[in-house]
This record gives C-alpha cells, structure tokens and sequence, in this order.
C-alpha cells in the first residue's frame, strides 16, 4: 500500500528560526496532502493542506510546497514560537483515506 | 461547525472486559467516520473505515471480531473493544469526513483506554 516517509523525527530550533519538515511517498495518484499538528493527549488539527494541482500554499508562517515529480511535499515554519513546539504529521489521501507519515517532535526554545 | 465529538475521554478497564466508544458528529450528518489507534510517541494508524447503514472495512491486521465497529446513524459511530487486553491500551481517535468534501477530516478529541 502506500506509504508516506516523514523526516526528520525530531528538531529542534532556537525561536525565530525556520523550521522544515519533509515527506515523500509512492503513489503518484495521491491529489491532497494535509500537515496537521497534535499536542500530548490532543487530538490532531488541521494546520495546511495542498492539492495536487498546486505547487505551494502559505498562511502566515505556515508554508506547504509540493513536488508531484519527485513526490515529495514540505512543512515550512518561520519565525518559530515555543507555542509551535508539538508533533507535527504529514499525511496524504490514497485509496479513499488518509495515511499519516510518522510524525516531527518539533520543540521551539526560548 | 464540523464538530466531533468522543466519549468517554478516558476509561479504565480490566482485562477480559469490553468497553465502548462513542463518535459524535455534533453539526453535521457524515456518511464516513475513521477509527484511528495511537500508541504513545507512534503515528495514527487507520483501524477502519465506518459507513452508515453498511459493514465497516477494515485495515489489514485489525481483528473484526475484537474490534467491532457500528455506523448506526448519521451522527453517531461506536468502537466496541472486546475482550480488552493490556496490549490494547492506546489513545483511539475517530475522525469523520467533512461535508460537502472528500477530502478533509475533523477528528475527534480521543479516547485514553488504559486495560489493566
């Protein structure tokens, strides 16, 4: 089945860099790659999503870009916050559902 | 709106018992829920997909049997963990489907399940 790669497992930043996270999978016929962002015990929420017929996507400090050629799609975060600090998973639609990369311990130090 | 809601949030339970859990979705009707499993420090793993009114389907090493899942209405999902085991415990997450959209997913708060 499909299967999406997710690096890298854990990262840490100072405040106010940049952080990335990157994915990569299989299947080219995946059309919607959401990111989604889980604090212990919570569950996950829906931070940025990009369609296949899209190259890149912003919303404030949030960016998603998408290389369909090389299967590959990336969580960018600028001017990171300690309140950024949490697991974040990518995830794509493939065969009606969505599977969820293994997920970013990101942690923002003051 | 696109609420959802589960309950309990927590239960304990002791081993050989059964426990269910309940996927609301608070302001809209959702034809499809997921039932997802997270063990700590691991990813959500898809356990199964719930239709309303049908047989839910199942991911490949997901026990049916203990596992039982029912879409009985349109707002409402149960997980039936039978014959629970220590190895069960987990955080259960359901999610359903957006209206209007096959793609996006609200999820649920979760459930702590702790077999003792």
């Amino acid at each position: 089945g499909e299967n999406v790669e997710q690096h890298p497992s854990t990262l840490s930043v100072q405040e106010g860099d940049s952080a990335v996270i990157k994915c990569t999978y299989s299947d080219s016929a995946s059309n919607y790659f959401p990111w989604y962002k889980q604090e212990l015990g919570k569950r996950p929420q829906l931070i940025i999503d990009i369609r296949s017929n899209v190259g890149e996507k912003k919303d404030q400090r949030i960016a998603v870009t998408l290389n369909k050629t090389a299967k590959h799609f990336s969580l960018h975060i600028t001017e990171t916050q300690p309140e950024d600090s949490a697991v974040y998973f990518c995830a794509l639609r493939g065969g009606g559902k969505l599977i969820f990369g293994q997920g970013t311990e990101l942690s923002v130090k003051p | 709106g696109a609420v959802v809601s589960q309950h309990p949030s927590r239960v304990i339970c002791k081993s050989g018992t059964s426990v269910k859990i309940e996927c609301r979705s608070l302001d809209f009707q959702a034809t499809t829920m997921f039932w997802y499993r997270q063990f700590p420090k691991q990813s959500l793993m898809l356990m199964a997909t719930s239709n309303e009114g049908s047989k839910a389907t199942y991911e490949q090493g997901v026990e049916k049997d203990k596992f039982l899942i029912n879409h009985a209405s349109l707002t409402l999902s149960t997980l039936t963990v039978t014959s629970a085991h220590p190895e069960d415990s987990s955080f259960y997450i359901c999610s359903a489907r957006a209206p209007g959209t096959t793609y996006e997913q609200y999820f649920g708060p979760g459930t702590r399940l702790t077999v003792t």
